[in-house]
């Protein structure tokens, strides 16, 4: 099976951007989805495929993919994105997922 | 609107098989559009995907799970069911169900969740 690389943590002053990232063979064929998940609450899908944002979704959460590495981009952080983030994708297999290791936002 | 909520015991035994059902309201199991399925998150540890089903009865495990894992779907009554048998202390987790869409580029994902439904193995 294939697996999601995520860096464990990043911080992002606010107001300023970052990009959360995730890396792993199966992206070279497809897009991840990605999910915002504060403690306590369920995961929210925040962007996926090539360019969609679910309704109600802020439009400063963006995402990219170049080869194998996708890329999750907050422009303006506010302290509410403050979560862990998480890509999900097929595992190689139709109908299989994977989740990366999950990102920690800080924001300062 | 569509709401899952995931019902079952909160503590089991160890070597004993947990139950959890996922009661959907706001949309229907039997929808040919959608896919519904299980994530758990171990405490202090990341998400991870368990299984899902098809409203026709189609499943995907988990690979690490898949002897374990099973997961069936009930048109009738409007739900779908995890059973996780010869449970250890690592399948100590909140346990998720969600409904799942497919989009070309991403394949299928989880696009809606319960709340969480926390399980202790003792």
């Amino acid at each position: 099976s294939s697996e999601l690389t995520q860096d464990p943590a990043v911080s992002v002053a606010l107001g300023q951007t970052v990009r959360i990232t995730c890396q792993g063979d199966s992206l070279g064929s497809y897009y991840p989805g990605w999910y915002q998940h504060k403690t306590g609450g369920a995961p929210l899908l925040v962007f996926y495929g090539k360019n969609k944002r679910p309704s109600g979704i802020p439009d400063r959460f963006s995402g990219s993919k170049s080869g194998d590495t996708a890329s999750l981009t907050i422009t303006g952080a506010q302290t509410d994105d403050e979560a862990d983030y998480y890509c999900v994708s097929r595992d190689g297999t139709a109908n299989h997922l994977v989740f990366g290791g999950g990102t920690k936002l800080t924001v300062l | 609107q569509l709401q899952l909520r995931e019902s079952g015991p909160g503590l089991v035994k160890a070597s004993e098989t947990l139950s959890l059902t996922c009661i959907v309201s706001g949309g229907s199991v039997g929808s040919s559009s959608y896919f519904w399925g299980w994530v758990r998150q171990p405490p202090g540890k990341g998400l991870e995907w368990l299984g899902t089903i098809y409203y026709s009865g189609s499943t995907y495990y988990n690979l690490s799970l898949r002897s374990r894992v099973s997961i069936s779907v009930d048109t009738s009554k409007n739900q779908f069911s995890l059973k996780l048998t010869s449970l250890t202390a690592t399948d100590t987790a909140v346990y998720y169900c969600a409904r799942l869409i497919t989009d070309f580029w991403s394949g299928s994902l989880m696009d809606v969740w319960g709340q969480g439904s926390t399980v202790t193995v003792s």
